[in-house]
């Protein structure tokens, strides 16, 4: 497609449960970033992806959290034992390189009841 | 510890006027900054940088000013139109990529016909 693409738009689930989102970036973009937004706050950096190695993983919040890449291409990011504290909207961008424009998806609303 | 702040949660002026935002930031190290324009549902789509060597970028309507010694900038809108109507973020880096970008908690402005 023409922009980043992420689903599912949004996902209700259940105090400890695993979730998983999914990031589809726009075609031969190399840099890959992953941020949430909660309530009433900025968006936070979780983690970058160069290709399908992760340089920076600073941003993830705890071990529960893990994201992947393959092919240079979609990513997933995963949530175990999901606690209410995790819901928020989930965005995914990719850029051509680290240092061009990040265009973002329209993100993941997950909320955790 | 905020980075990067927009203290006004929200801003109205009418159509054909002037729209200010403003954003603070207390990390020296920052020398890239960015606005970000939300529409809901959607992902933020990047509107104007301005890098530390600079005091002023424009770019048609949209105009970054930055104030290196106060830590601040600002984005003037002119005139305002309706279609404008959207949160608005400010974003700080250092080294002047997208990679991880520091946001502010963003400003909500709705510009009246």
């Amino acid at each position: 497609g023409a922009g980043v693409s992420q689903s599912p738009s949004n996902k209700v689930t259940e105090k400890g449960k695993d979730v998983e989102l999914r990031c589809d970036p726009i075609s031969g973009h190399t840099a890959l970033y992953w941020y949430r937004q909660r309530l009433g706050q900025g968006l936070e950096f979780l983690i970058y992806f160069q290709g399908n190695s992760a340089p920076d993983k600073s941003g993830l919040p705890s071990d529960r959290f893990s994201a992947e890449r393959t092919g240079e291409s979609v990513s997933t990011l995963t949530i175990q034992r999901t606690q209410q504290e995790d819901s928020a909207v989930y965005l995914c961008a990719s850029s051509l390189t680290r240092d061009t424009e990040a265009f973002f998806g329209q993100g993941t609303r997950l909320t955790v009841v | 510890d905020q980075q990067v702040k927009q203290n006004s949660p929200s801003l109205s002026v009418q159509e054909g006027r002037i729209s200010i935002l403003n954003c603070d930031y207390t990390n020296s190290m920052f020398d890239y900054f960015l606005w970000y324009k939300k529409y809901p549902a959607e992902g933020p789509t990047f509107l104007i940088s301005i890098s530390s060597i600079k005091d002023k970028n424009e770019d048609g309507r949209f105009t970054v000013f930055l104030n290196k010694s106060a830590k601040h900038l600002s984005l003037h809108i002119v005139p305002s139109q309706p279609g404008d109507s959207a949160v608005y973020f400010c974003a700080a880096n250092r080294g002047g990529s997208n990679y991880k970008l520091t946001f502010g908690k963003g400003t909500l402005l709705t510009v009246n016909p």
